[in-house]
């Protein structure tokens, strides 16, 4: 159990073009869901915490308008990357908190998306 | 802002060798989870560490939280190739807080 999946796996758009990643929980409910970006070698960059009903809470120095979160049921949150530019270019991870149970304080990850912009 | 420091970047080790990685807080965390990521993967929850003190195992992996739950450390004995990937400390300094990650200790195991 705890599934956690993400679409796309890779991408590669144009520099302006707009990318959406899709996150699910496929076999349990998540109140909450974070957005995590990593780059090559390096430690999960926590970007954004999506709530289920409610507006996402960007960490400092993301641009809520560059990333635009939408967590629209409790087994799905969506980031979108808007005008992707190569500096975009990254590894995206989602995660999953279950809404209850005992993985309560568990988070459970996705596969990855990893956008790569021309 | 809260950090977890996590050492040391890179390890090194042949078959057989002992493996352990560290990571500090300079806050008290509620509780701190460890995960590992295969190269090209995504990081698997390993354990969570709750209590002031607590030591657990699995297997080969020995996992402790410090009493002052500001530090904790993932030991591995006796490693095998299979053990390659990084491994991320993740701590929280509130209970249903956001988890900050150490930086990760890339394991490489030389048969």
């Amino acid at each position: 159990g705890a599934v956690v999946s993400q679409h796309p796996s890779r991408v590669i758009c144009k520099s302006g073009t707009s990318v959406k990643i899709e996150c699910r929980s496929l076999d349990f409910q998540a109140t909450t869901m974070f957005w995590y970006r990593q780059f090559p070698k390096k430690s999960l960059m926590l970007m954004a915490t999506s709530n289920e009903g409610s507006k996402a809470t960007y960490e400092q120095g993301v641009e809520k308008d560059k990333f635009l979160i939408n967590h629209a049921s409790l087994t799905l949150s969506t980031l979108t990357v808007t005008s992707a530019h190569p500096e975009d270019s990254s590894f995206y991870i989602c995660s999953a908190r279950p809404r209850q149970g005992a993985s309560y304080n568990e988070q459970f990850f996705g596969p990855g998306t990893r956008l790569t912009v021309l | 802002g809260q950090q977890v420091m996590q050492i040391p970047q890179y390890q090194h080790v042949q078959e057989g060798e002992d493996f352990t990685t560290y990571c500090n807080s300079s806050t008290t965390l509620s509780n701190i989870q460890w995960y590992k990521q295969r190269p090209g993967g995504h990081p698997v929850f390993l354990i969570q560490l709750v209590k002031s003190g607590e030591v657990k195992k699995q297997k080969r992996l020995t996992f402790q939280f410090g009493e002052a739950k500001k530090n904790s450390s993932l030991h591995i004995t006796a490693t095998q190739t299979t053990d390659v990937g990084t491994y991320f400390c993740a701590g929280k300094h509130n209970q249903g807080g956001k988890l900050i990650f150490g930086q990760g200790t890339e394991l490489s195991v030389k048969p």
